[in-house]
């Protein structure tokens, strides 16, 4: 069966670094999603992107977040400045036709933000 | 703004028996209610779904209820086992909208 692969695992960061979280979901799918669970509550929307821009983001989606499809495969989330509440489970997901219908999640990154 | 609502946050049941999760929606356009199983420290799986025009859905000890007019919907699972433990979550979304809001969360706990 097709998966939504995410790196990587598990990223540990000081507060006010970058990072990049990547994803590949899957090949024929063309609609694509970044949500994240903080530890032990629920999973919130932060972002979705179609046709190389974004369709729809949350209020947490701020400034520092951003989406990216570099290449044919990946699709990025890039936090730039990581503050400690960003410390979270993200997960990736795609779909191939648009909302609403049930997703294919990656196994997640687990950040980390000392 | 959209809300889901679900109850209770925590479910314990005697192996064989019946549990039941129940949610609310706030948005009165949403016409898509996916149910996921989440295993711990693993990713959501969608374990069932129901869409607006139809009012219960069942798949083998899984069903689902919609009821559209009070914006309710409902998880039942019958004969549990202890595989079932997991945390469950609810979630709405609407055509033309490209997010899906989580309720959140029922812990299950399924003693042998």
């Amino acid at each position: 069966e097709p998966e939504v692969t995410q790196t990587p695992s598990h990223q540990v960061t000081q507060m006010g670094q970058e990072v990049i979280l990547r994803c590949v979901p899957i090949s024929n799918h063309l609609y694509f999603y970044w949500y994240r669970q903080i530890l032990g509550q629920k999973v919130e929307f932060l972002v979705s992107f179609y046709n190389n821009e974004i369709s729809e983001k949350s209020e947490i989606f701020d400034d520092q977040f951003s989406v990216e499809r570099p290449d044919g495969s990946n699709f990025t989330l890039k936090i730039r400045s990581t503050k400690l509440e960003d410390s979270a489970m993200y997960f990736c997901a795609s779909s191939e036709t648009p909302a609403p219908r049930g997703y294919t999640f990656g196994s997640g990154t687990r950040l980390t933000v000392v | 703004g959209e809300n889901v609502e679900q109850h209770p946050s925590t479910l314990s049941v005697q192996e064989g028996d019946s549990a039941v999760i129940k949610c609310t929606y706030s948005d009165s356009a949403s016409n898509y209610f996916p149910w996921y199983k989440q295993e711990l420290g693993k990713r959501p799986q969608l374990i069932i779904d129901i869409r607006s025009n139809v009012g219960e859905k069942k798949d083998q000890r899984i069903a689902v209820t919609l009821n559209k007019t009070a914006k309710h919907f409902s998880l039942h699972i019958t004969e549990t086992q202890p595989e079932d433990s997991a945390v469950y979550f609810c979630a709405a979304s609407r055509t033309g909208g490209f997010k899906t809001i989580f309720g959140a969360g029922t812990r299950l706990f399924v003693k042998a």
